[in-house]
């Protein structure tokens, strides 16, 4: 079962708009911890926000704040006053302990397009 | 500055032969990981090692195989059994015990290899 679903494989923004990018993720520990990724078309992975399981307030970053409804197990990114530079894949992924292992486990991506 | 460094950041290999993918890390994590992405898709995991001299396979291990002599090094081989090697491939490490917050991974600046 995937743990993690990005059920946008792409979205368009107009530059200085708000975004939200969509994550869901399915795990029956108490203790976990969710990120976003940023991967521009260099390939390289750049870390934008992160939220733990426990954290009562929303993660914010400068534009980036994480939308984390944990009743309904999502985490959403959003992205404010979007810029040409936004243009990326954008990943959600969650930490998770199993068997005193820590693991991390990707979703499959959202590709944003920021429209000038 | 501590980082991951992988190398080459291109290689190019022919039918049948094994290629070999560096990734070295001076973070002091005890942890690395090889992740395979496909054009427009999400990160897949081949291996992962949490300590030096153990390792275990992650989803698409078949075709690949790697070491962890060093704490440093977990080297990636593209063997000529994986069919489909063509890919964008990212290594990573992380810290193991107890981590807090936003400790999750450190990425490496990736490989693209290419079969010609």
């Amino acid at each position: 079962a995937q743990k993690i679903t990005q059920t946008q494989p792409g979205m368009f923004v107009q530059e200085k708009e708000a975004v939200t990018l969509d994550c869901t993720y399915d795990t029956s520990d108490q203790s976990y911890g969710l990120f976003w990724y940023k991967q521009p078309s260099s390939g390289e992975m750049i870390f934008l926000i992160y939220q733990g399981s426990y954290d009562e307030q929303n993660a914010t970053e400068g534009r980036y704040s994480l939308n984390f409804q944990k009743a309904r197990k999502s985490a959403n990114l959003v992205i404010s006053a979007s810029q040409l530079g936004d243009s990326a894949m954008y990943f959600c992924a969650m930490r998770e302990q199993t068997s005193g292992t820590y693991k991390y486990i990707f979703g499959t991506g959202t590709r944003l397009k920021v429209l000038a | 500055d501590g980082g991951i460094t992988q190398s080459p950041k291109y290689l190019f290999r022919k039918e049948g032969q094994n290629v070999t993918l560096s990734c070295e890390q001076n973070l002091n994590h005890d942890a690395m990981y090889w992740y395979r992405q496909d054009p427009g898709q999400g990160l897949r995991l081949i291996y992962y090692s949490q300590i030096v001299n153990d390792f275990q396979k992650g989803d698409i291990a078949e075709g690949y195989s790697v070491s962890r002599e060093k704490k440093e090094s977990f080297p990636l081989t593209v063997t000529s059994a994986q069919k489909n090697p063509t890919a964008f491939y990212l290594c990573a490490s992380s810290i193991v015990t107890f981590p807090i917050g936003h400790a999750g991974y450190t990425f490496g600046s990736g490989t693209r290899l290419t079969v010609v």
